[in-house]
């Protein structure tokens, strides 16, 4: 069983606060990603890793920003949460390229 | 460019009914090709994957898939659904030509009815 961690698994939180999602494997797993999903519909690339410090942004253009100071370690922040920023966030990690990837429980966030 | 279509974004069959979930993909070399389910409020977990060996492959919980090259498609089948298989269902291909990036299909819900 893969060894991919998220919290909070819940979050209802005021327009404006900032918070911080965290993401955590145990696997040594180099990449790493955060998708958006809303409930019951499709995945959205976010960020991604491939090792520490890197990131790039995904296809889905997100104001949030993510951090890769270690390899075990991604989370993501969002500086001034909005409504329009509640949705699922997934976290993934993958050994190598032709793999499959490893999914946390997800944050499903709540603005309000 | 690599993608993937997945037929019918909700699919409904009855127990111990044969289940079918069609996905197409798009790929100029060959791909590699996954499917994953997704429980309510919980992450996407591996079903099975296509690497270039087989080409029917076989996953956990009773699911199949055979990839088919002519037909660019990797269909999961399970022979007999059973109620625990409501879920959601993502297929997903990545390949050299795409940086092996992955690009997942939008999902089919499957509803196991009594």
């Amino acid at each position: 069983e893969a060894d991919i961690y998220q919290t909070p698994r819940y979050l209802v939180i005021g327009t404006g606060k900032k918070i911080t999602l965290e993401c955590s494997q145990t696997m040594g797993h180099d990449k790493m990603y955060w998708y958006q999903q809303d409930p019951g519909m499709e995945l959205h690339l976010i960020h991604y890793s491939y090792g520490v410090n890197s990131t790039e942004k995904g296809d889905l253009s997100s104001e949030s920003t993510v951090s890769r100071i270690r390899t075990e370690h991604f989370p993501l922040t969002l500086e001034s949460a909005r409504p329009s920023h509640t949705s699922q966030y997934l976290c993934a990690s993958q050994r190598d390229t032709a793999g499959e990837q490893y999914f946390g429980p997800g944050t499903r966030l709540t603005v309000t | 460019a690599q993608s993937v279509t997945q037929l019918g974004s909700h699919v409904s069959v009855s127990e111990g009914a044969l289940v079918l979930l069609r996905c197409n993909y798009s790929s100029s070399v060959p791909p590699y090709l996954f499917w994953y389910v997704q429980y309510p409020n919980q992450g996407l977990q591996l079903l099975l994957k296509y690497t270039s060996a087989a080409t029917l492959v076989k996953g956990i919980n009773g699911f199949e898939a055979e990839f088919k090259k002519s037909e660019t498609s990797f269909h999961l089948t399970k022979p007999s659904a059973h109620m625990s298989d409501a879920a959601e269902y993502f297929c997903a291909v990545s390949d050299r030509g795409g940086g092996f990036k992955t690009i997942f299909g939008a999902g089919t819900r499957l509803f196991v009815k009594a």
